[in-house]
């Protein structure tokens, strides 16, 4: 069963602080691991695709980056509006559907 | 590109009556849309898939005679929440995917509702 976990579950940081968030899975076969962001009370918003061990994309202040096992995002120097839920998600090579991971909630303060 | 609405963005409504939920894309076609729902500080969870002119799949454990779902077009897909009740109360949120070699599911904003 193709499974996703994150961790930290929450995270605070001053802003211009940089970090990084953790994503790990087990799929049967990658087809893609996705990176969304969510603000409270709105859909999730398309950040990144990640395809093959190694890959890594970038935009502004994110970069995302792929092993075997896991994914790292990576928040260069932070600002507030940076704050939100980061998703992660894989989609295995059988099916369409995508398994979720339960999020990093990501608070940047000022 | 790639924008996905949905209509309506909150809706209130009594209990044993029906919710319409419409769910479009905007800039392009969608093969494959998804239906999700999403609990309080909780993660999607998925509901349903459907693909243009045919029934939808259902996942374990969702009543598909309480969440009646139509893709009737490549760019228009309704979910309807039938005979509501207070425990139906969620935000409910679409996603569409374009054919191809396109993986991304791209994400409408969400509807939040109300059952009095």
């Amino acid at each position: 069963e193709d499974q996703v976990t994150q961790s930290p579950e929450a995270l605070r940081l001053q802003e211009g602080e940089s970090s990084s968030l953790n994503c790990s899975y087990t799929v049967s076969g990658l087809r893609g691991l996705f990176w969304y962001r969510q603000d409270p009370g709105k859909g999730p918003e398309f950040l990144f695709t990640l395809y093959s061990a190694g890959e890594e994309k970038e935009k502004e202040r994110l970069k995302a980056t792929l092993t075997k096992k896991e994914s790292f995002l990576h928040i260069t120097a932070p600002k507030p509006e940076d704050s939100a839920t980061y998703l992660c998600a894989v989609q295995g090579n059988y099916g369409q559907n995508f398994v979720f991971g339960p999020g990093t909630r990501l608070s940047v303060l000022p | 590109g790639a924008v996905v609405s949905q209509h309506p963005s909150r809706v209130i409504c009594k209990s044993g009556t029906s919710v319409k939920i419409e769910c479009r894309s905007l800039d392009f076609q969608a093969t494959t849309m998804f239906w999700y729902r999403q609990f309080p500080k909780k993660s999607l969870m998925l509901m349903a898939t459907s693909n243009e002119g045919s029934k939808a799949t259902y996942e374990q454990g969702v009543e598909k005679d309480k969440f009646l779902i139509n893709h009737a077009s490549l760019t228009l897909s309704t979910l309807t929440v039938t005979s509501a009740h207070p425990e139906d109360s969620s935000f409910y949120i679409c996603s569409a995917k374009a054919g191809g070699s396109s993986y991304e599911q791209y994400f409408g904003p969400g509807t939040r509702l109300t059952v009095t």
